[in-house]
């Protein structure tokens, strides 16, 4: 079975831009969690989607959003793009239920500059 | 707000020694308690999932306990080995709200 997989592993992008990061979860997986990854704070709970739906939501600025689409599949979208915004970016995918074991993907590390 | 503290910050031990890490929280209504390693760069890897309603689960060298009223958790790890080097999490899942909250983690090193 795949696992988590998420695109692209890399990005630099400079201040004031956008990106959008993207996330395939384990087949079967309804459930897609959100986390931003930072050596001073480090990992917080961004969101989370289950059967396209945001199921949950941390306690960041609108600048942050995503989305889900029906293969499961999710998108992440951080507009306005700060410094701050430098971190490793997580997604982990689950069976669905609220007991459920999470699975995290290798990451997307995105570099503000 | 839920609050997951993990201490030590840091640890290194040798070879084959049996040691204990540890994770505290402040709200016990959680669902459950998840324990990872992570290694440098990379993702998360689930080690155990232990439910609220649970005092413990074994999986090969490692142990881990839940004691839902005093707030704490601890995993075992027996006979450790330098491949067990990296830096281990605990994150619970609350019952209001859903959300994960995330330890501070352990970074751990065995000496060969």
């Amino acid at each position: 079975k795949a696992g988590v997989t998420q695109t692209p592993r890399y990005l630099i992008k400079t201040r004031g831009q956008q990106v959008t990061l993207s996330c395939s979860p384990i087949s079967g997986h309804r459930s897609v969690s959100w986390y931003q990854q930072t050596p001073g704070q480090g990992l917080q709970f961004l969101f989370e989607y289950f059967s396209e739906t945001q199921r949950n939501k941390g306690n960041f600025p609108g600048r942050f959003s995503g989305r889900q689409f029906s293969n499961s599949r999710s998108e992440m979208n951080v507009s306005t793009l700060e410094l701050g915004d430098s971190a490793l970016y997580l997604c982990a995918s689950s069976g669905g239920t609220e007991q459920e074991t999470q699975y995290f993907g290798p990451g997307t590390r995105l570099l503000v500059l | 707000k839920q609050e997951v503290t993990q201490i030590p910050a840091a640890l290194s031990v040798p070879e084959g020694e049996n040691l204990v890490l540890n994770c505290s929280f402040t709200d016990s209504a959680i669902y459950n308690l998840q324990w990872f390693r992570q290694d440098p760069g990379k993702g998360l890897t689930s080690l155990l999932l232990i439910q609220s309603s649970q005092r413990e689960q074994t999986s090969g060298r490692l142990n881990a306990s839940l004691d839902k009223s005093s707030g704490r958790s601890t995993l075992y790890i027996a006979a450790s080995q330098p491949g067990d080097s990296a830096t281990y999490l605990c994150a619970v899942r609350q019952r209001t709200g859903n959300q994960f909250y995330f330890g501070t983690g352990t970074s751990l090193t065995v000496i060969p």
